[in-house]
């Protein structure tokens, strides 16, 4: 029983680089997201999928791109990466949009230098 | 600033206190959940909320929403050390909003023996 699984665990990057974050769930959810985790922030909304084909943005969208184009996969794409975008980055999913327990990944830790 | 304002943001108890952290927007929300997290780990649910003035209890842990469903509180009745870690609480928004679930910042609770 995987659940959510995101890909690396741990990431350097050079200011400019791009990469994709990773992120799988095995449970046939329809919904899915990506929050970065910074101290005294919470989880921050970057972007969220209700389906496939279907993104739109969050609280901190700019600097990432996000495309779903399977139900189990939804990986973030840092286009081109800057310090403020060190951070701890996490991939959750639900059963249904409203209401029901969203499952995180572990998350990725990203260090941008 | 945030949608769901969250305090206090950390908490340092002795063993057998009290405490009650709150979770407040003016937004209305179709949900509210709360979330544990431990370090290294992703967060996960402790309750979802649905109905404006619902109580639901978990042992020691009472949580509330709000009768307009723009607010909740979690109450911690004799804090145990097995019970620090970082608590969230979780909005989902209403209407053409559907979809998004935005977090608080947080409380660190730390409960000392």
């Amino acid at each position: 029983n995987a659940g959510v699984t995101q890909t690396p665990k741990f990431q350097v990057l050079k200011t400019g680089q791009s990469m994709t974050l990773q992120c799988a769930q095995d449970m046939n959810h329809e919904y899915m997201s990506w929050y970065r985790q910074d101290p005294g922030m919470g989880l921050r909304l970057i972007h969220y999928s209700v389906g496939a084909g279907i993104t739109d943005q969050g609280e901190v969208p700019n600097g990432y791109n996000v495309s779903r184009s399977t139900t189990e996969d939804f990986p973030l794409r840092l286009l081109s990466a800057a310090p403020s975008q060190t951070s701890v980055y996490f991939c959750a999913s639900r059963r249904d949009i409203e209401g029901t327990e969203a499952f995180f990944g572990q998350g990725t830790r990203l260090t941008v230098v | 600033t945030q949608l769901l304002e969250q305090s206090p943001q950390f908490l340092s108890i002795q063993e057998g206190e009290n405490l009650t952290v709150y979770c407040n927007s003016s937004s209305v929300f179709s949900s509210l959940q709360w979330y544990r997290q431990e370090p290294g780990e992703g967060p996960v649910l402790l309750v979802t909320v649905v109905t404006g003035g619902e109580v639901k209890k978990l042992k020691r842990l009472t949580f509330q929403f709000g009768d307009a469903r723009k607010d909740s509180s979690l109450h911690i009745t004799a804090a145990q050390p097995g019970d620090t870690g970082l608590y969230l609480c979780a909005g989902d928004m209403a209407g053409n909003q559907g979809g998004k679930l935005i977090f608080g910042q947080g409380t660190e609770l730390s409960v000392k023996p």
